[in-house]
């Protein structure tokens, strides 16, 4: 089983909507959890940051962990075409080592 | 503010060629730099992490080594270059003790 699942999609909304991403997890003591934003041919960009469970927003964003379930989800308001891209889950444990374990992304595409 | 910048950004070699990619953090001091290559649909491989100059761990047995020279700077190379070492390389910095994680811009290697 792999440490990080993350539904590769690909993910077709129109503009406006609402989008929800997510990702699973099997080990329970992950306790740092991040969404990167990746275009096409470019490095991923860190999108948010969250510690343990909770929601976080930052604009459009918002991010949610639910540890008990071992499940965190990224949404996205009013999409844009701009966010077309490909959005990677990520955890880390923590320790000093700082290894960060990802998933393997989910493709979105926006329709204007 | 931090930066990190990899070269090339893009590269093709024949097989059997050696190879260097080298990365550099601007703006920081003692990083974590790690390695990883990106395949199409399979996410993020974690080649080499390193907490210090000339301490190297490394994930996944191959014909690829990495070397710290400088506090801020990380290098992969190869001897001998195969057909499945193509890919997207990315290099990335973190903070001990601060689970965020940032990439460099990527280097597209095509092995010939």
């Amino acid at each position: 089983q792999k440490e990080v699942e993350q539904d590769p999609g690909p993910l077709s909304v129109p503009e406006g909507a609402i989008v929800s991403l997510n990702c699973t997890y099997s080990n329970s003591a992950f306790q740092y959890f991040m969404w990167y934003r990746q275009y096409s041919r470019k490095g991923p960009e860190l999108l948010m940051y969250t510690y343990s469970s909770g929601n976080k927003e930052d604009g459009r964003f918002t991010a949610q962990v639910d540890k008990s379930s071992k499940y965190i989800s990224l949404f996205i308001r009013d999409s844009q075409p701009s966010d077309s891209a490909t959005y990677l889950c990520a955890m880390s444990l923590g320790n000093t080592g700082n290894q960060f374990y990802f998933g393997t992304g989910t493709s979105l595409t926006v329709i204007p | 503010s931090q930066t990190i910048h990899q070269w090339p950004a893009t590269l093709v070699q024949p097989v059997g060629s050696p190879l260097s990619l080298e990365c550099t953090v601007e703006g920081t001091s003692n990083p974590n730099l790690y390695w990883y290559r990106q395949a199409a649909g399979r996410g993020l491989q974690l080649l080499f992490y390193s907490v210090g100059i000339g301490q190297i761990s490394s994930e996944v047995p191959q014909n690829l080594s990495a070397s710290r020279p400088q506090d801020r700077q990380f290098i992969l190379s190869s001897k001998k270059l195969l057909l499945s070492d193509s890919g997207f390389y990315l290099c990335a910095w973190s903070k001990i003790l601060i689970n965020e994680q940032f990439f460099g811009p990527g280097t597209r290697l095509t092995v010939l």
